[in-house]
């Protein structure tokens, strides 16, 4: 079964850093594209950022470029997301999805996310 | 950037209705559009891409259609457990987004 398990949320300050994981199961992790998409509570989905299969691409929204960075561990079947310079309007609950076959920014399996909360 | 227009924001529907739910980009996609269902407190569930096809798993009551800048999805035969929240999105280029969600409320 193919399986993703967030994990590293937590209350932070703003200003601080975080860093994100998800540790993927169930699948060859190394062979897909990856991403992360956040959605603030009772609001809609923001895609944050994608990484190719080797990790040479990497794409950032607008709203986290020069302050998020995506990252992975082919080896460990691991994605992270460190989250620096963090601001309140961060605070959501970010998910981990996995690219798909046909297209690798076609998310065709998320996982059940981490709720990141930025605030004093 | 490409803006993802849902409409409508909302809808009533009952059990046993056919209901259709638009999508309009603001650029061409060609069929690079998803469609996902978002039940309260869980994950978005991936239902149709490459703007028709289904995904793995999905029912046959699930449809879409369209091409370039408009598409649709149509529920048939809408149960209780259809009654979520659908999102479009569009994989074309990026910055990736997403439509603003259509509640399906009984």
């Amino acid at each position: 079964e193919v399986q993703l398990v967030e994990s590293g949320g937590d209350l932070v300050q703003p200003g601080r850093s975080l860093r994100l994981s998800c540790a993927a199961s169930g699948f060859n992790f190394g062979v897909y594209a990856m991403s992360w998409v956040r959605q603030v509570p009772g609001k809609g989905l923001e895609w944050v950022s994608t990484i190719s299969w080797n990790s040479l691409r990497t794409y950032y929204a607008d709203s986290v470029k020069g302050r998020f960075s995506i990252s992975r561990d082919n080896a460990k079947n691991s994605l992270y997301l460190q989250m620096n310079s963090l601001r309140p309007e961060d605070t959501a609950l970010y998910y981990c999805a996995k690219g798909a076959d046909i297209a690798e920014a076609y998310m065709d399996v998320w996982g059940k996310g981490t709720t990141v909360t930025v605030s004093s | 950037d490409i803006q993802m227009t849902q409409s409508p924001s909302s809808l009533s529907a009952s059990v046993g209705d056919r209901v259709t739910i638009t999508c309009r980009a603001s650029q061409g996609i060609r069929n690079s559009l998803a469609w996902f269902q978002q039940k309260p407190g869980k994950a978005p569930k991936s239902l149709i891409y490459a703007a028709s096809t289904l995904q793995s798993g999905v029912p046959s009551k699930f449809s879409g259609s369209g091409s370039g800048t408009d598409f649709t999805l149509t529920i048939g035969s809408l149960q209780p457990d259809d009654f979520a929240t659908y999102y479009c999105q569009q994989y074309s280029s990026y910055p990736l987004t997403f439509g603003g969600g259509t509640k399906v409320e009984i």
